[in-house]
């Protein structure tokens, strides 16, 4: 059964980079049809998509977020990381890494666990 | 972008009953959407695709309908472990959008 779990810092500076990392077991990076992707959530907050990468190593950003996200695959690893650069308040969220199949469902059927991080001084 | 509207934001009610939860795109979607459920503290759970497809071992008293621009979610008869928060999101273009959540909470 795959499992994603984010690992990274709780707390951030503002102004800094945030990178975290969606360890993969019981599955592959590299699997074919698939794309690994970011989702966070603002406390108290709904869901924002920030992006994904697919197992050919295309990359897929939301255009509010692009200039300053990063999403990349370790298959030697198998996990995939993100990294955020110019942190400010409003990135404080819940980071969750998640899988998304193709066409059909092309959804995020499996999630990890979620990780709080803080952008503050 | 397309923007993703869920009403109501919040749906008081209680076990047994029959409720029903509706997101509207800003534009046709066809028919390329999903739901999650979302208890707190908790990831999303990953519900349906495709509108109205069912994905594997959620109960069939969940089901959604719709097609364009306006969808449902449909609970047939609620039971306990379903009062959570409900999210759609489309995945037409991108950037995939969420609504903004519909709050199932007890009456």
């Amino acid at each position: 059964q795959l499992q994603l779990q984010e690992s990274g810092p709780g707390l951030v500076k503002p102004s800094e980079t945030l990178s975290l990392t969606c360890i993969v077991s019981g599955g592959s990076v590299s699997s074919s049809s698939y794309y690994w992707g970011w989702v966070r959530q603002p406390p108290g907050k709904g869901l924002e998509w920030i992006g994904d990468i697919y197992y050919t190593g295309s990359t897929y950003y939301n255009p509010s977020l692009r200039s300053r996200v990063t999403i990349f695959v370790d298959k030697s690893k198998n996990q995939f990381s993100l990294k955020l650069s110019s942190l400010t308040a409003a990135d404080t969220a819940v980071y969750y890494c998640a899988r998304r199949q193709g066409i059909p469902k092309d959804s995020f059927d499996i999630w990890g666990q979620g990780t709080m991080v803080t952008v503050s001084s | 972008d397309i923007q993703m509207t869920q009403s109501p934001s919040t749906l008081s009610a209680s076990v047994g009953d029959r409720v029903t939860i509706t997101c509207r795109a800003s534009e046709s979607i066809s028919s390329w959407l999903a739901w999650y459920q979302q208890k707190p503290g908790k990831a999303p759970k990953f519900l349906i695709y495709k509108a109205s497809s069912l994905e594997s071992g959620v109960p069939s008293r969940f089901s959604g309908s719709g097609s364009g621009t306006e969808f449902t979610l449909t609970i047939s008869s609620l039971q306990p472990d379903d009062f959570a928060t409900y999210y759609c999101q489309h995945y037409s273009s991108y950037p995939y959008t969420f609504g903004q959540g519909t709050k199932l909470e007890i009456k």
